[in-house]
């Protein structure tokens, strides 16, 4: 299994050109995250998805788009790309755990990661 | 929202234990604790997880005390390769808006 992955591993873009990145699980997860890291920074969750077609608004969306057509991927686009955009941005997975009938989350796994740099 | 505050550093020496304690005083009822260890240029690694008293597997402890307010994680005899930053995280049930909040991370730097 070769877990989470990312594409690209870097990539350097323009003021104002668009891209996408793509992270691809094959661990059957039902939850899939995108989070930013700035230097000497936490992660900061940008969207996340709890299921196929389903995506929602994490801590820092705006900039932002994602895409969850399928189970394994989970697609991060950047329409218009500013410099304040630069980071290293992760993807993670996880499965659902529950309790009762709360869905709680479990252990994620991570991608390793893509370095972004916007000029 | 739960927050969490952590050391922003720590040094030990190899062989020694190693204590990093996080605090979060916001908890919520079903939030749980969560422990990830970073190596620079890698995404995050999971350590441990917990909701109250305490947690031990091969590599760590994690201690909850009863008001949930602050975990310890604990881990035994460190080597070098431990030198990493870890993330102190807290996480909310995923029903409605979902936080999932990672704290700023204390780099523990091993010497030999």
């Amino acid at each position: 299994n070769a877990g989470v992955t990312q594409t690209p591993k870097f990539r350097v873009l323009k003021t104002g050109q668009s891209m996408t990145l793509l992270c691809a699980q094959d661990m059957n997860h039902e939850y899939m995250y995108w989070y930013r890291q700035d230097p000497g920074m936490g992660l900061r969750l940008i969207h996340y998805s709890v299921g196929e077609g389903t995506t929602a608004k994490g801590e820092v969306p705006d900039g932002y788009n994602v895409s969850r057509l399928k189970k394994q991927n989970f697609l991060l686009g950047l329409e218009s790309a500013a410099p304040s955009q630069t980071s290293v941005y992760f993807c993670a997975s996880s499965d659902v755990l529950t309790s009762g009938s709360v869905p709680l989350y479990n252990e994620q796994f991570f991608g390793p990661g893509t370095r972004l740099t916007v000029l | 929202l739960a927050k969490t505050t952590q050391p922003i550093s720590m040094d030990s020496y190899e062989g020694q234990e190693v204590n990093i304690t996080c605090s979060h005083n916001n908890i919520a009822t079903n939030d749980y604790i969560t422990w990830y260890q970073q190596f620079p240029s890698q995404g995050p690694r999971f350590i441990i997880q917990g909701y109250k008293t305490k947690v031990t597997n091969e590599v760590a402890s994690l201690f909850i005390p009863a008001d949930r307010k602050s975990s310890t994680l604990s881990l035994p005899r460190v080597s070098l390769s431990d030198t990493a930053v870890y993330y102190c995280l807290v996480g909310s049930p995923m029903d409605s808006s979902y936080k999932l909040i990672f704290g700023s991370g204390t780099r523990l730097l091993v010497r030999p």
